[in-house]
């Protein structure tokens, strides 16, 4: 079990710059989490997926985030176009079923740096 | 609304010694709760977790926490930490969705050789 997969581990960017960070799951998983961590806001869920739906995404900041799931292997989170506030940890998280009953499973992050 | 609160940002604690986090919630049911691990550079990991009967639960890495709904309190302790520890750790709760959780804002554990 490789976990889930995150890439790039770090980005660095200019603001005005369109960034994509990418998650791949843990294969059987069928909930996928997209979270923000920052000093000052703590972890933030941005977006929750069930079985590849987006369900609940009253998390993400504004229309400059996007997020796709075109897959059950596969998860974007695109920023377009990028600003300074913008710049966290970003992780994506994943489980089968309720969080509940079964623990979420981490990434080990995106560092994003938007100059 | 509801909120978890961990009072402490930081604690420092000798190689040896107990430990105890501190997490009080506020939730009007029965509360679903949750102690996360965050170790450098890495995602969070699962602690132990807190649903219902025994109050007190043990968990990964010899940690164990008590549930206390007088105090609505969720304290994380270990009898003797390991340099390994260091890290920060999340105490979550969960709301009456099935997938939304309530993040408290971390205690950063620091450990003295």
């Amino acid at each position: 079990d490789a976990g889930v997969i995150q890439s790039p581990r770090h980005e660095v960017t200019e603001m005005g710059q369109e960034v994509t960070l990418r998650c791949k799951p843990i294969s059987g998983h069928n909930s996928l989490f997209w979270y923000r961590q920052t000093m000052m806001r703590g972890l933030e869920l941005l977006i929750y997926f069930n079985n590849n739906v987006p369900i609940d995404d009253s998390g993400m900041p504004e229309d400059r985030f996007s997020a796709k799931m075109p897959n059950a292997s596969f998860s974007t989170l695109k920023i377009q176009p990028s600003e300074p506030r913008d710049s966290a940890v970003y992780f994506c998280a994943s489980t089968l079923g309720q969080v509940y009953n079964s623990p979420l499973h981490f990434g080990n992050g995106t560092r994003l740096t938007v100059t | 609304a509801q909120s978890v609160t961990q009072p402490d940002i930081h604690i420092t604690v000798s190689e040896g010694a107990s430990l105890e986090l501190r997490c009080n919630y506020s939730y009007g049911a029965t509360p679903y709760l949750f102690w996360y691990v965050q170790s450098p550079g890495q995602g969070l990991q699962l602690l132990l977790k807190y649903f219902s009967g025994d109050t007190l639960v043990q968990g990964i890495k010899g940690f164990e926490a008590e549930f206390k709904r007088s105090q609505s309190s969720f304290n994380l302790r270990k009898p003797s930490v390991h340099w390994s520890d260091a890290a920060e750790y999340f105490c979550a709760v969960g709301m009456d969705s099935n997938y939304q959780l309530i993040w408290g804002a971390g205690t950063k554990l620091i450990i003295k050789p």
